[in-house]
């Protein structure tokens, strides 16, 4: 069964506030995580990943934190705008084979 | 730049008809290669992975197949779908299988077996 998994299948954030969406894996031996961003009829796109060697990695408008004690990871999208309207996935690298949790759709309130 | 192409967008088939979905990547060389299943509301489901030409690993037992008749060039394939077959279909491409690097997607197929 998968092992990655998130705690909210919506969130609702209002436009220009700060977004957290999160994820709980099960696997102490996963070494990388890949947040995805998926628009509705297309592809999942890449936005950032994270090494187990790190707990913190910024890009443009997002972070996201790995807490290898308690399992967790998250993502934060500073500034949420309508354009983050999507549904977001976690993805775990375990047996050299990406797994993906269910997803997050994140809704953004005008 | 790399980029990845999946064709066609749409396709409603009808139970017991073939199916062939292809995949193209452009911009890399041995690239590893995966089609992924999503269900209406779900998370993706590996189905097939490729680390080279004529090189297919099947996750999952199904209805379905999967070839690399050239390096860059993945196809998945059904002799008869099933109702159960339909969903969206996605091809994805990695410079590295195992070494940590991210899946790129291409749009996806959505299929319809009616």
């Amino acid at each position: 069964g998968e092992s990655v998994g998130l705690h909210l299948p919506t969130l609702s954030v209002q436009e220009g506030d700060n977004s957290i969406i999160n994820c709980a894996y099960s696997n102490s031996a996963s070494d990388y995580f890949i947040w995805y961003k998926q628009e509705s009829g297309k592809g999942p796109q890449f936005i950032i990943d994270i090494r187990s060697n790190m707990d913190k990695r910024q890009g443009q408008r997002v972070t996201v934190l790995l807490n290898k004690t308690v399992k967790h990871l998250s993502l934060q999208i500073a500034a949420t705008q309508p354009g983050d309207s999507a549904v977001y996935f976690c993805a775990e690298n375990r047996d050299d084979k990406i797994i993906f949790g269910k997803g997050t759709r994140l809704h953004i309130l005008p | 730049s790399q980029t990845i192409h999946q064709w066609p967008a749409t396709l409603v088939q009808p139970v017991g008809s073939p199916l062939s979905l292809e995949c193209t990547v452009e911009g890399t060389s041995n690239p590893n290669l995966y089609w992924y299943r999503q269900a209406a509301g779900r998370g993706l489901q590996l189905l097939f992975y490729s680390v080279g030409i004529g090189q297919i690993s099947s996750e999952v037992p199904q209805n379905l197949s999967a070839s690399r008749p050239q390096d860059r060039q993945f196809i998945l394939s059904s002799k008869k779908l099933l109702l159960s077959d339909s969903g969206f279909y996605l091809c994805a491409w990695s410079r590295d299988r195992g070494s940590n690097s991210p899946l790129h997607f291409g749009n996806g197929t959505r299929l319809t077996v009616t």
